[in-house]
């Protein structure tokens, strides 16, 4: 069946790195669309990128600068990369199918809640 | 971006009572519209599609309205496992955008 795990620190320091990793299984990346979205706690859901079937990506302008999205189509792997990290990226990321023409969310992962504090 | 205003932010219902959750579009978004459920400490739900197509395996008491830039969900008879956040969301254009949430809580 169709699933997605995220994958990654838990903890990280301010200006870093974030690193996290989300593995498909159920569906082909070369096939379906891959997103990532993430939740402040507490708070609404924010679209930050995707990784497209044939490798394409799009991001938020909001966050295009510091944020790189990749994947390891033979380990049915996405990444998602996002640098000089600030207190506010604190939250939960999710990693998300994208389903049809009208471009639905129809499978999520778990989430990997991301604390940014030093 | 499109921004997506949703009302309200909260929400208390009685069991059986029908519900009424509003998404209203900064700009016509042509029926890309879809609905989110979230319960507590888990991952969004997909429920409706299309601004009024049913998820498959989402109860009926759920539906979907709307056109150009004004939608709603309905909840047609409270249960206690409607008690949850609920979300619209747009794919229309690029950023795809979300509603600032509704929080459903049982009266």
């Amino acid at each position: 069946q169709v699933q997605l795990k995220e994958s990654g620190p838990g903890l990280v320091q301010p200006s870093q790195t974030l690193s996290l990793t989300c593995t498909v299984s159920g569906f082909s990346l070369t096939s379906y669309n891959v997103h990532w979205v993430r939740q402040p706690p507490g708070k609404g859901l924010e679209w930050m990128g995707r990784m497209r079937y044939n490798g394409d990506t799009s991001y938020n302008s909001a966050l295009k600068s510091r944020l790189s999205i990749s994947r390891d189509t033979s380990k049915n792997q996405v990444f998602l990369k996002m640098n000089s990290l600030q207190t506010d990226d604190t939250g939960t990321y999710y990693c998300t199918r994208e389903f049809g023409v009208r471009r639905v969310f129809d499978y999520w992962g778990q989430g990997v809640m991301v604390t940014v504090s030093s | 971006d499109i921004q997506m205003t949703q009302s309200p932010a909260s929400l208390s219902a009685s069991l059986g009572e029908t519900v009424s959750i509003e998404c209203l579009a900064s700009e016509g978004i042509s029926n890309d519209l879809a609905w989110y459920q979230q319960k507590s400490g888990k991952s969004p739900q997909l429920l409706i599609y299309a601004a009024s197509r049913l998820q498959d395996g989402v109860p009926s008491r759920f539906s979907g309205s709307g056109s150009g830039t004004r939608y709603s969900l309905k909840i047609s008879g409270m249960q206690p496992e409607d008690e949850a956040d609920y979300f619209c969301q747009q794919s229309y254009k690029y950023p795809f955008t979300f509603g600032s949430g509704t929080k459903l809580e049982i009266k």
